[in-house]
């Protein structure tokens, strides 16, 4: 298995729900990432895990809460967000944090309404 | 002035062309380098590392030039399916080793 998994492919959600974006890999990768992409700009980095434990929060806001409960699981909840949270979440691994090489699942798409 | 830095394009190229990407990078502590390639409402994926030497996969080439902080991507014999949005990524520690991507050029490849 070669794949990073992210559920759900889209998403819409109202301001006061809360919600949870989930990403599986079985590839043994140590390191899993989140990144936040609007549309016609580059993918921007929120948060680093390393063997589970989170290494780099790139001052993201606290509505979005990441857990990382295993070495295969991530998960992004999501609460009280705004409109201009809209955005592609895409999540990657790779074998190790300094490894060069990363899969990136094909995302979540994220409306809030 | 931003880490990384791409023309967005869009470049415009007819099937068979030769069209060359340039990007550079401000921070001179910057380790690896990479192409990645990102199709509308897809995830990016990679296309090819970027090393010193230089290095080719078939029709792609990429070159690096550390000393003036410059990445590059040839691409030959321009085919319909190479339309994409490129990016220009680069990590090292200073980033906590995290891919840090370029704005992407967008190419469009015509019959």
């Amino acid at each position: 298995d070669t794949e990073v998994t992210q559920t759900p492919k889209h998403l819409v959600m109202g301001m006061t729900n809360k919600k949870s974006l989930k990403c599986e890999q079985h590839m043994g990768h140590r390191a899993m990432y989140w990144y936040k992409q609007k549309a016609k700009k580059p993918p921007e980095l929120m948060f680093v895990y390393s063997y589970e434990k989170l290494s780099i929060n790139e001052s993201v806001p606290s509505r979005f809460s990441p857990e990382c409960p295993n070495s295969s699981l991530l998960n992004l909840h999501l609460h009280a967000l705004q409109p201009e949270d809209s955005a592609l979440y895409l999540c990657a691994s790779s074998q190790e944090v300094a490894d060069l090489s990363y899969t990136f699942g094909s995302g979540t798409r994220l409306t809030v309404v | 002035r931003k880490e990384v830095e791409q023309d967005p394009g869009p470049f415009n190229v007819p099937e068979g062309a030769t069209v060359a990407f340039n990007c550079t990078y401000s921070n001179s502590a910057s380790q690896s380098f990479f192409w990645y390639r990102q199709d509308c409402r897809k995830e990016p994926k990679l296309l090819m590392s970027v090393y010193s030497s230089g290095n080719e996969d078939g029709r792609f080439t990429a070159q690096l030039n550390r000393a003036s902080q410059y990445i590059s991507l040839l691409i030959r014999d321009s085919k319909l399916s190479d339309s994409a949005t490129y990016l220009c990524v680069v990590n090292g520690k200073n980033s906590g080793y995290a891919l840090n991507f370029g704005k992407g050029t967008s190419l469009l490849v015509t019959p």
